[in-house]
């Protein structure tokens, strides 16, 4: 079986720019989280989606945003990049979003 | 997360046991996990207690919950080399609804 799968696995981007990124989950699994994690730090979580619909949302400005489709692969999406938004950036996947959560290995994205 | 709290570092010799340790604030944690993080990787899912419980095993590794201290401990037996990464613990609470809560990780060296 497939584990969680990320794409792109690295990205460098300019300021000012939009990224996007994209997460496959563990087949049938309906639930999607998406993390932010900095470099020496844990993992911060951005949101959640549960069968399509936004579920949890993090302490993160309005300029991050993310959706789930109905195959329950989910994009995130970050307009008018910053310095800071360089990070490692991880999706979960998990039956219905309460137990286990399994990772993917993530999508490296650095802002110059 | 600044609510869960660890460890920064931590070096044992193979083949010697590991304690990680993990302090949380919030009474009203639900699950709480533990992940692993090898270099340039992913998180990996070492295995989760529920709040109910006051301990989990599962092959070398054994998990210690002291609802009361809001403590939580992961052993890890016969420690080898293999096992040097970054380890992090996780709280979920009814407060936090699906989000982890991370602390910002353990560094676990295994030398020979």
């Amino acid at each position: 079986d497939a584990g969680v799968t990320q794409s792109p696995t690295h990205l460098i981007k300019t300021r000012g720019q939009h990224v996007t990124l994209r997460c496959s989950p563990i087949s049938g699994h309906k639930s999607v989280s998406w993390y932010q994690q900095v470099l020496g730090q844990g993992p911060q979580f951005i949101f959640q989606y549960y069968e399509k619909e936004e579920r949890g949302r993090g302490n993160f400005p309005d300029r991050f945003s993310a959706r789930q489709f109905p195959n329950y692969s989910s994009e995130l999406n970050v307009n008018a990049l910053l310095l800071g938004d360089s990070a490692l950036y991880l999706c979960a996947s998990s039956l219905e979003g309460i137990d286990g959560y399994t990772f993917g290995s993530g999508t490296r994205l650095t802002v110059v | 997360g600044e609510d869960v709290e660890q460890s920064l570092f931590l070096s044992v010799r193979e083949g010697d046991s590991s304690v990680i340790n993990c302090t949380y604030t919030d009474s009203s944690s639900t699950y709480l996990y533990w992940y692993k993080q090898e270099p340039g990787a992913g998180l990996q899912l070492l295995t989760y207690i529920f709040s109910n419980m006051d301990m989990k095993q599962d092959q070398r590794l054994t998990v210690l919950l002291n609802k009361k201290d809001k403590h939580l401990s992961l052993r890890i037996a016969d420690t080898q080399t293999g096992d040097s990464a970054i380890y992090f613990c996780a709280e979920r609470t009814s407060n936090s609804g699906y989000a982890l809560n991370f602390g910002k990780g353990t560094s676990l060296l295994v030398t020979p």
